[in-house]
């Protein structure tokens, strides 16, 4: 099994262009969550999925939208970045939801600078 | 809302040492901990977790952590360290029956020679 995917690795990115995030996943896990992780600050949940077709916000979802149309992929959307995204994502996924005794498997992230 | 604080940025030990990472937090109802640790340009990885049951958790690598419900802590412990343990450790939480993991801000451990 791979687990979490995530591409691209990097990524520079200039204001105002958009990109898309990919994060997939070979574990059949209902639940999906894209997290940002900045210096000094930890994670901050930006949206997350408990099935195909069910998204909801998390902590910081301002200048960002998801989908999720199969149960394997869960893309982040940026659609007009900003220097405040320059981050690194982290994209997870568990098979039930936090609280059930179930930890998140992470993907080895992917770094966004925007200049 | 739900809360983590780890104290300290940075924790140095000397190999063959115990360590320990604290962890407190706030939260409603009862808690669901967790350690992860992160190795440079990777994702995090799962280490242990507290649900219920015996205060004392242990997990992967030789590492422990000990619940204490009266001061909200989850520290992290480990009788002898060594330096291949160098990483950055979050300590999360999320509440019972609820979906969201709050992580702290991580702390630094470098163990050395």
């Amino acid at each position: 099994n791979a687990g979490v995917t995530q591409t691209p690795k990097f990524r520079i990115l200039k204001i105002g262009q958009s990109m898309t995030l990919q994060c997939t996943q070979d574990m059949n896990h209902n639940y999906m969550y894209w997290y940002r992780q900045d210096p000094g600050m930890g994670l901050k949940l930006i949206y997350y999925s408990v099935g195909a077709g069910i998204t909801d916000k998390g902590e910081v979802p301002n200048g960002y939208n998801v989908s999720r149309s199969t149960t394997e992929d869960f893309p982040l959307r940026l659609e007009l970045a900003a220097p405040s995204q320059t981050s690194v994502y982290f994209c997870a996924s568990s098979p039930t939801q936090v609280s059930y005794n179930s930890p998140l498997h992470f993907g080895n992230g992917t770094r966004l600078t925007v200049t | 809302a739900q809360s983590v604080a780890q104290p300290e940025d940075q924790v140095n030990v000397a190999e063959g040492n115990p360590l320990t990472v604290k962890c407190t937090y706030s939260v409603s109802g009862n808690p669901y901990l967790f350690w992860y640790v992160q190795y440079p340009n990777r994702g995090l990885q799962f280490l242990l977790k507290y649900i219920t049951g015996d205060n004392l958790v242990k997990g992967s690598y030789g590492f422990e952590a000990e619940f204490n419900k009266s001061q909200t802590s989850f520290h992290l412990k480990k009788p002898s360290a060594l330096v291949s343990d160098s990483a950055l450790y979050f300590c999360a939480v999320a509440p019972g029956g609820g979906n969201k993991l709050t992580f702290g801000t991580g702390t630094q451990l470098k163990v050395e020679l």
